[in-house]
This record gives structure tokens, sequence and C-alpha cells, in this order.
């Protein structure tokens, strides 16, 4: 199984500023996916990071408010841009999952607060 | 596009006992079901899935029942224990000609084992 660390674990954040997720695996991936999980609630797709191109957004997340990188097929950084406190979330990001059947593997998450 | 209902949204069960949590699936495409424990502070884990193809697996004391012609599946934890306390999710995905589609989430069962 694929081992995930992101940085930060956890921030408080002034509403307006900007903040970076860091992802890093274990191992090479061809995708990575970052996910929204709001207080007490489901995890939501906000886009999939593919290696040397844009990445894909799901519907209700743009690229102006979370924009992602992918350098290399082991890390990937999601930015939350000009935050409001309905930004607070666990952001999480995971790997795997792209072939029928495959486990998809969570990273433990960036608890964000904004204030 | 596909929707996964879950219930219950908490569940209290004394240690010992068995816990069993429902979850209905809206697209008779989906042929991927994962189920996830998501501990406080912790990314999601996989504990369990099942592909369409397959009407249960157990592992250990956990299982997992699918009925393709009702469009639900279950999980089944037999004999809990404290250490099982913590949201469950299920979710649901489509075979893509061998890639597979985004994973939806239920919305979380909150499973408290009381000692």
């Amino acid at each position: 199984s694929a081992v995930i660390s992101q940085k930060p674990s956890r921030d408080i954040c002034q509403r307006g500023t900007s903040l970076t997720i860091q992802c890093q695996v274990d191992s090479q991936v061809t995708m990575m996916f970052w996910y929204r999980q709001q207080p007490g609630q489901s995890l939501t797709l906000i886009a999939t990071a593919n290696q040397g191109s844009e990445a894909t957004y799901e519907s209700g997340f743009v690229i102006d408010k979370f924009p992602i990188s992918r350098p290399n097929l082991t890390f990937s950084t999601l930015t939350v841009s000009n935050m409001s406190p309905e930004d607070s979330s666990i952001y999480l990001c995971s790997v795997g999952g792209v072939l029928t059947g495959e486990t998809q593997y969570f990273g433990p998450g960036t608890r964000l607060l904004v204030l | 596009g596909e929707n996964v209902e879950q219930h219950p949204s908490t569940l209290s069960v004394q240690e010992g006992d068995s816990a069993v949590i429902k979850c209905t699936y809206s697209d008779s495409a989906s042929n991927y079901f994962p189920w996830y424990k998501q501990e406080l502070g912790k990314g999601p884990q996989l504990i369990i899935d099942i592909r369409s193809n397959v009407g249960e697996k157990k592992d250990q004391r956990i299982a997992v029942t699918l009925n393709k012609t009702a469009k639900h599946f279950s999980l089944h934890i037999t004999e809990t224990q404290p250490e099982d306390s913590a949201v469950y999710f299920c979710a649901a995905s489509m075979d893509y000609g061998g890639s597979q589609g985004n994973l939806i989430f239920g919305k979380g069962t909150k499973l408290s084992v009381k000692p």
C-alpha cells in the first residue's frame, strides 16, 4: 500500500489569505486526487492531478480558487486561495483507484480553520 | 450521476454485539464498492471492498454483502470492540473499460462501541 504524507497537518488562517498544502507519496503514481471533507460531512472530489498536464476539476471547483501543481510522480500541492470561513475543512490527498477495482489510499489530511 | 445513500448516520452498540451499516446506490453500472474507516484525526482507511461479480466477502470480523438487483450493499462487523469506534464510509464507482470512475461516497456512519 502507498504511504502518503501531508503538510501541514493543521492550520488556522485569516480570511483573504492563501494556504498551500503539500502531498508526498512514497512511490510513483500516475494520478493524485484532492478531496474536501467539510465538518461532519462526506468526501467530495475537488480535482484530479496528472503529472505534466493541467488538473481536472469537478463541478463546483475552479482553478483560480484551488490551483494545483504536480511537478513529478510523487508530489502534488493544492492551494486554497483567498480563503473564507466556508473553506474550513479537512483537505485530503489520495492515490490509486485508477484501474478497475484498484484500491484508493488516502493521506492523513490537512485540517484547515479559517477565521 | 451516481448517488450513494448510507444509513444509519449514527450507530451505538455494546461491545461484542454486531453492527450493520447499509448503503444504496442509484446507478446500476456501478461495480466497485469499497468501505473506509476514518478514525478521529486521520484519513480514511480501506477496510474491505467488493466487486459486482461477488455477492459476499469476509475478512475476519468484517464482511460485506452486495445485492445488485436491489442496488444495495452492507457492512457487517461482528464481535465489535471499542477500537471499532470510528466513522465508516461506503463508496461506489463504475468501470470504464478497465479504468475506474471516481468514487462517490456516502455521508458516513458514526459507530460507537460501548465497553
